[in-house]
C-alpha cells in the first residue's frame, strides 16, 4: 500500500541553522500539506501546496519558511534560522483531491538546541 | 474562527467497556470531518471521513457519526490495542483542504 514517507525521522541542531525537512507524497497526488505538532498540543496547519505554488499558509509559516517540490517527487520544507520554538513534530500528508482523505508521513521531530 | 474541540481529554475503560468520544466543532461550512488514531511519536492514522448529518461509518469496533455540531467516535468493547490518542479534524468548505485538529482524546484500555 502506497504511503507518505518523512526523512530524517529526527534532526538536531542549533539555533539559528537551516534545516530541511524532506518528504515524498503518494505518487499519484496533487495537494500537499505540512503541519506540526509541539509537544502535547494540536496538530497545526502549516501551509497547503498545489500546482507547485502555495494556496494557503498559517500565521505560523513566517518568512524562516518556505516549501519547495524541487523533482516532482520530493516535497521539502525549510527553516532558513531555526528558534528554540521551532522544536516539534514536522507531518507531511497528501492528498489526490481538496476533498479527499489527507495521509499522513510518521513525521520529522526537530530539536533545536 | 473554525474551532475543533474533543472531550474527554483522557480515557480510561476496561477491556470490553464500551464508551463514546466527543468532537464538538464550529466552522464556516463544513466540507468534511475526519477521524484519525495516533500512536505515540507517530503520524495520524486515518481512520473515517463523514460529509454530511446524519452519515455513519463503521470499521472493527469502531463507529463515527455525525451532527451538525458534532461527531461520535463509539467504541465497542475495547482491547489494549485500542490505547491510542483519537484526533478529529475539520476541513472548511471555503479553505484549501487544511485540516482544523482538536486536542485530541487519549484512550487507555485495561486488560
Amino acid at each position: 500500500e502506497p504511503e507518505v514517507t518523512q526523512t530524517p525521522s529526527h534532526q538536531v541542531t542549533q539555533m539559528g541553522q537551516e534545516v530541511i525537512l524532506r518528504c515524498v507524497p503518494i505518487s499519484n497526488h496533487l495537494y500537499f500539506y505540512w503541519y506540526r505538532q509541539i509537544l502535547g498540543q494540536k496538530v497545526e496547519f502549516l501551509v497547503s501546496f498545489y500546482n507547485n505554488e502555495i494556496s494557503e499558509k498559517s500565521e505560523i509559516f513566517d518568512d524562516q519558511f518556505s516549501v519547495e517540490r524541487p523533482d516532482g517527487s520530493n516535497f521539502t520544507l525549510k527553516i532558513r534560522s531555526t528558534k528554540l520554538e521551532d522544536s516539534a513534530m514536522y507531518f507531511c500528508a497528501s492528498t489526490p483531491g481538496i476533498r479527499d482523505t489527507q495521509y499522513f508521513g510518521p513525521g520529522t521531530r526537530l530539536t533545536v538546541l | 474562527e473554525d474551532q475543533v474541540t474533543q472531550s474527554p481529554e483522557a480515557l480510561r475503560l476496561q477491556e470490553g467497556e464500551s464508551s463514546s468520544l466527543n468532537c464538538s466543532y464550529t466552522v464556516s461550512g463544513l466540507r468534511g470531518l475526519f477521524w484519525y488514531r495516533q500512536d505515540p511519536g507517530k503520524g495520524p492514522e486515518f481512520l473515517f471521513t463523514l460529509y454530511s448529518a446524519g452519515e455513519e461509518k463503521e470499521k472493527e469496533r469502531l463507529k463515527a457519526t455525525l451532527t451538525k455540531k458534532e461527531s461520535f467516535l463509539h467504541i465497542t468493547a475495547p482491547k489494549p490495542e485500542d490505547s491510542a490518542t483519537y484526533l478529529c479534524a475539520v476541513q472548511a468548505s471555503s479553505n484549501t483542504g487544511k485540516l482544523i485538529f482538536g486536542q485530541g482524546t487519549t484512550l487507555q484500555v485495561k486488560p
